[in-house]
């Protein structure tokens, strides 16, 4: 089943931050996070396994809560480029498929 | 270290032919899936190949198909193409395909006239 990402879409201010959260009604193996431009290929952000981890790189960090099987991201000081859409994507137990939610369109504006 | 090529960058073709597309993954990695991606519905998974089997498949209808060859190239095919199957089909390759992150290629617009 497709995890439910919210909020559908997000406008911020640069200097604005964010959370968009990923939830699924399966157990989790592991959750990653996809940023995608218009017309662009979306380029692997992070992945998160289970066991509750958090991990972040620059102003760009996620938690995965495996109990709530739910993952966040976390946009902090949001800049220009931070603009796109955001996707997660889940694997239960089984390998290689991953499913990924609607997406969560970002918009930073100046 | 190159990335995952997918040719061709756009096609269009006429309801009822059919269409092949390729992925190059990333030298190294086996696992190879594909995806269709529309306005409305988002990244739908069609199919994982993990060192020419297919592993994984997801809801499409039997005119969806795929292969692996040995050096983990893939190509998918689509037959009796309809209206409805205009879309970005994304390749994406990983390194084990499990709990690993997907490198995208930048796909093949399909459009179907």
């Amino acid at each position: 089943q497709q995890p439910v990402q919210s909020p559908q879409a997000v406008i911020l201010r640069e200097g604005e931050d964010a959370v968009i959260n990923c939830s699924s009604s399966k157990a989790l193996y592991s959750v990653h996070w996809y940023r995608q431009k218009h017309g662009e290929a979306p380029i692997f952000l992070m992945i998160l396994l289970k066991g509750g981890e958090q991990k972040g790189h620059d102003k760009i960090s996620a938690s995965f809560n495996e109990k709530k099987q739910q993952s966040s991201l976390y946009l902090t000081a949001s800049q220009l480029s931070y603009s796109g859409t955001y996707f997660c994507g889940t694997e239960d137990s089984n390998a290689g498929k991953s499913t990924f939610g609607d997406g969560t369109t970002l918009t930073v504006k100046p | 270290k190159a990335g995952v090529t997918q040719t061709p960058r756009y096609l269009i073709k006429t309801r009822g032919q059919q269409v092949t597309l390729s992925c190059s993954p990333i030298s190294g990695h086996r696992s190879v899936s594909w995806y269709q991606q529309t306005p409305g519905q988002g990244l739908q998974f069609l199919f994982e190949y993990f060192s020419e089997t297919q592993r994984n498949k997801g809801n499409f209808p039997g005119r969806f198909s795929g292969r692996q060859f040995s050096n983990s190239r893939s190509e998918m095919n689509v037959s009796t193409l309809e209206l409805g199957d205009s879309a970005l089909y994304l390749c994406a390759s990983s390194s084990t395909g499990t709990g690993i992150g997907y490198t995208f290629g930048s796909g093949t617009r399909l459009t179907v006239v």
